[in-house]
């Protein structure tokens, strides 16, 4: 089982760009690493997965290193809304598991 | 594709009584997760469904709570003899697996409530 570390907590400005890093030392072979942003009260909403060097969406980007023992989130010129906490995901047969997240914090 | 949704969105009760959720995923999903979570707290793993064949149950998921999918499509969570403890936001995701990934979406959740 992937023993996933990210930061608590991270603050930035609107229009900067935010990378969010991700330790899972031991991630399975198989398993995908995969991003989620929940806003307070709602579900989890998925922003972005990968296997491993670079992945990029509409939203966000992905780093992957070669030996997959830690990924980056790339949140490119946030703004006010993407105030939310950001979980960095290993899997397990199928079922994500959650660690406390990143609580990011945008001000203008 | 409407998304995943749950109903009720919000769920107040007395310590005791029974309570049921419903789940609808999106339509042609063939697996269906559900997941508990407490403030400060990610999401915890409760069980998920694979068409109407339930295929995992977490140790969190005591003699008092059942969960169905009957005909894999929509499921059912229900908590019997509710505690004040089972306080949380239960959600619902589905997915299509393929090509080794299994990409959950979740939905809005129900908040529970217990008095």
């Amino acid at each position: 089982l992937a023993k996933i570390t990210q930061p608590i907590s991270m603050d930035s400005y609107e229009g900067q760009e935010v990378n969010i890093t991700c330790s899972h030392n031991n991630i399975a072979t198989n398993d995908y690493i995969t991003w989620y942003q929940q806003f307070p009260s709602q579900g989890p909403r998925f922003i972005i997965q990968g296997y491993k060097t670079k992945v990029t969406n509409e939203v966000a980007s992905l780093f992957i290193p070669a030996d997959r023992k830690s990924s980056t989130l790339s949140l490119p010129r946030v703004s006010l809304s993407d105030t939310a906490v950001y979980y960095c995901l290993g899997s397990q047969g199928g079922k994500l598991i959650f660690g406390q997240g990143t609580e990011l914090s945008v001000k203008p | 594709d409407t998304g995943v949704s749950q109903n009720p969105r919000h769920k107040i009760t007395k310590r005791g009584q029974n309570v049921t959720f419903r789940c609808d995923p999106i339509s042609e999903h063939n697996r269906l997760y559900w997941y508990r979570q407490t403030l400060g707290q990610g999401p915890e793993f409760l069980t998920y469904f694979q068409n109407e064949a339930q295929l995992e149950k977490s140790r969190l998921l005591s003699d008092r709570f059942s969960a169905e999918r009957p005909k894999g499509s929509f499921s059912t969570l229900e908590i019997q003899r509710t505690e004040q403890g089972d306080s949380a936001m239960y959600l619902c995701a589905s997915s299509w697996p393929e090509a080794g990934t299994d990409t959950q979406y979740f939905g809005p959740g129900t908040r529970l409530t217990v008095l």
